[in-house]
């Protein structure tokens, strides 16, 4: 079946270290994004990109980073420069045509500092 | 640059009545309008999209929405609610041509017995 496939689910980070978010995605999409979910926030974005090789930063980059080697994956890591990382972590992708560019989530990683 | 204002951080109603979530949308270009469904600790679902065309438009579960292009409004509704539908509800725009899809802060939906 095609999906996106988060992981891990849970992670629990201590405070200085950085850690990396896995998203993985069989859909033939173009595009990927990352997004933050805290209480009563809704979804923020974070990075998306929409070609292998490229990423943009979204609306709260800071203190994370991505990568885009290859179209199926959009790892996000949480660098130690975030000062609250505590969060829902979802990933998305899209195709980019008009009119199926609706978004497919992932499960999502809860991330803890400890 | 798109934004969507959810007015109902939460909607608390009783089993079987109908139901109406609200959501409001800013943008200078056409859009495609969506509404997600979250239950706890998961990812989020789509319940339908309004692309083009019929401004009514159906989707998973019995719910429904409208797109008002007036009001710039795309409100959710459900007319007999069930327990199964406690969850987040997200209202999403984004402008056609890339753009980045854009959220609101979500409506919680409490269904009672």
């Amino acid at each position: 079946d095609g999906g996106i496939t988060q992981s891990p689910k849970y992670l629990f980070r201590k405070e200085g270290q950085n850690v990396t978010l896995s998203c993985e995605q069989n859909l033939n999409h173009d595009a990927m994004y990352w997004y933050r979910q805290d209480p009563g926030q809704g979804l923020r974005l974070i990075y998306y990109s929409q070609i292998v090789n490229d990423f943009q930063k979204g609306d709260i980059a800071e203190g994370y980073s991505v990568s885009r080697e290859k179209k199926e994956s959009f790892p996000l890591t949480v660098t130690s420069a975030q000062k609250n990382p505590t969060a829902f972590y979802l990933c998305a992708s899209s195709y980019l045509s008009p009119g199926q560019d609706e978004a497919f989530f992932g499960q999502g990683t809860r991330l803890t500092v400890v | 640059a798109q934004s969507v204002t959810q007015l109902d951080s939460q909607v608390p109603v009783f089993e079987e009545a109908p139901v109406e979530l609200r959501c409001n949308y800013s943008s200078s270009v056409s859009v495609y309008l969506f509404w997600y469904v979250q239950y706890p600790n998961q990812g989020l679902q789509l319940l339908l999209k309004y692309l083009s065309g019929s401004t009514l438009v159906k989707g998973i579960n019995g719910f429904e929405a409208e797109f008002n292009k007036s009001q710039t409004s795309f409100h959710l509704r459900k007319p007999s609610v069930h327990i199964s539908d406690t969850a987040e509800y997200f209202c999403a725009v984004v402008g056609t041509g890339f753009q980045k899809l854009v959220f609101g802060t979500g409506t919680r939906l409490l269904v009672s017995p």
